[in-house]
C-alpha cells in the first residue's frame, strides 16, 4: 500500500506570504494528524482529524494555521500570513486505529521563511 | 523536563557495537513508541510497547519499559552505519490522541 504522501517536500517563502502544505493519508485510514518539529526542538502535535472532523486541534499555534480534510480523504494546513517562526518540518501522520497502534508518518515538508 | 525527555542527546559508536537510548516520561501512559528520523526523511514507527509490558523485541531492536520509574530504554545490539539517524521516544497522554515526542538521540554509527 502507498505510505502517508506530503507536499511538497521543501518550500521556501517570504515572510507575509501564504503556504498551503498538504497530506495524503493512507487510503482507509479515519485518523490524520498533523505534527511540527521547529529547529532544536521537540516534535509537536498540532491537530488530529477524524474523517473530516477535528477532534483535537490544541496544538494549532495561533489563528495563521487553518487545517482542513474536506471529504476525510487528504488534507491541507495552511499557513496564512507565514512568520519566520513557522520554519521548521510539518509532518503529517496517518492511522487506522488510533495512537495506541502506532502512526505511519509521511517524510515531512520543510518550510524555511525567510 | 519534557515529557519523553530522551538521553543522551547525541551519541557516537563504532559498527558493532550497541547502542542504548533512554526516554523519561512524567504522566502515566497507556503505551510508549520509538520512532526513528533518517537526515531530511520522515519519521519511521520502530516499535510500541504498552503499559502492561516490561520489555520488547524487534529484530535487533530491544525495548523495556519501567512504568515505576517513568523509563524506557531502546537498546540497538550489533549496529551498523545504516543505523544513523535520531532516535525518538513518544508517549501518549492520559489516552488521547496526540503523541509526545522527546527531543531526540542523534546516533552516529561509524563504519
Amino acid at each position: 500500500e502507498a505510505g502517508v504522501t506530503q507536499f511538497p517536500s521543501h518550500s521556501v517563502i517570504e515572510k507575509g506570504q501564504t503556504v498551503t502544505l498538504r497530506c495524503d493519508p493512507i487510503s482507509g485510514h479515519d485518523n490524520l494528524y498533523w505534527y511540527r518539529r521547529v529547529m532544536g526542538k521537540e516534535i509537536k502535535f498540532l491537530l488530529h482529524f477524524v474523517k473530516e472532523s477535528k477532534q483535537d486541534e490544541s496544538g494549532m499555534p495561533n489563528n495563521r494555521f487553518l487545517a482542513e480534510r474536506t471529504g476525510g480523504t487528504y488534507s491541507t494546513l495552511k499557513v496564512q500570513p507565514a512568520e519566520l517562526e513557522d520554519s521548521g518540518v510539518y509532518f503529517c501522520a496517518s492511522s487506522l486505529q488510533g495512537a495506541r497502534n502506532g502512526y505511519t508518518f509521511g517524510s515531512g515538508t520543510r518550510l524555511t521563511v525567510v | 523536563s519534557q515529557q519523553g525527555e530522551e538521553d543522551p542527546q547525541a551519541l557516537s559508536i563504532q559498527e558493532g557495537e550497541n547502542a542504548t537510548m533512554n526516554c523519561s516520561y512524567k504522566t502515566s501512559i497507556n503505551n510508549l513508541q520509538w520512532y526513528r528520523q533518517n537526515s531530511g526523511r520522515g519519521l519511521v514507527h520502530l516499535i510500541l510497547i504498552r503499559s502492561n509490558e516490561r520489555e520488547k523485541h524487534s529484530g535487533r531492536l530491544r525495548v523495556t519499559l519501567d512504568t515505576s520509574k517513568k523509563s524506557s530504554s531502546l537498546l540497538i545490539t550489533a549496529s551498523r552505519a545504516a543505523d544513523t539517524a535520531s532516535y525518538f521516544c513518544a508517549t501518549d497522554v492520559g489516552g488521547s490522541e496526540k503523541l509526545v515526542f522527546g527531543k531526540g538521540t542523534k546516533l552516529t554509527v561509524n563504519p
